[in-house]
């Protein structure tokens, strides 16, 4: 059964940056069939994908456009885990981040199968 | 933010059939399949559809989806109240690099 367990601050100053970190169990960020995404919700903004990190033989990462200059989303394959950082962040910013995992096939397309159970993250001085 | 369009909110007595549309275009639900998510106060979304109508092991057959063009559905038949949550559609998007987009989420009420 695989489970994400996120970790990191709930508060953040404007301007610093954002860091979060998600522990995989049950599967690994290596795997060449699963993505590892991370997703935010606010009530200004609804659900918004911020972006992945996977591996096919090499790794690569794709970034939603409304954040890809300030979005960073790393694997760690010694810890099997990855990482989320936003800098230059700012109180629009604020919201519940999710860790998520991606499966599917081109068959029968692709989804969010497991989710972390979310963090809260304020931008506030 | 959100591209997907889908009521704010919809009800229904136990027993009862609810339905939730979700509209979007030919580069999000008109060229990808479409998933929908459950989420219950305080918990994370919680994958109900995949692939425009199938199910999940363990997600119950009152549940259902179908896709027709660039709108989707989901129907709750025999409603609990345990349905009563939010219901989120998402689609691949082929636009701007390509991305995730989510709807803008329905608020099922048992009455």
């Amino acid at each position: 059964q695989v489970q994400l367990q996120q970790s990191g601050p709930g508060l953040v100053k404007p301007s610093q940056t954002l860091s979060l970190t998600c522990a995989i169990s049950g599967d690994s960020v290596s795997s060449n069939s699963a993505s590892w995404n991370w997703i935010r919700q606010s009530p200004s903004r609804g659900l918004e994908w911020l972006g992945r990190t996977y591996s096919r033989s090499k790794w690569y990462n794709d970034y939603g456009f409304s954040v890809k200059s300030r979005i960073t989303i790393n694997p760690d394959t010694s810890k099997n885990q990855f990482s989320l950082q936003v800098n230059s962040v700012t109180p629009e910013d604020t919201a519940v981040y999710y860790c998520v995992r991606e499966v599917g096939s081109n068959r029968y397309g692709f989804y969010f199968d497991n989710w972390g159970q979310g963090t809260l993250v304020t931008v506030s001085s | 933010q959100s591209v997907l369009t889908q009521p704010p909110s919809a009800s229904g007595t136990p027993g009862q059939r609810v339905t939730i549309s979700c509209s979007g275009g030919s580069s999000n639900i008109g060229g990808n399949t479409v998933n929908w998510y459950q989420q219950l106060p305080g918990t994370a979304p919680k994958l109900l559809i995949y692939s425009n109508n199938q199910r999940p092991s363990g997600v119950p057959d009152r549940f259902s989806g179908s896709k027709s063009g660039t709108s989707a559905s989901l129907a709750i038949s025999g409603l609990q109240s345990e349905d009563e949550a939010d219901y989120y559609c998402s689609a691949w998007d082929d636009s701007l690099n390509g991305r995730y987009v989510f709807g803008t989420g329905t608020k099922v009420t048992v009455l």
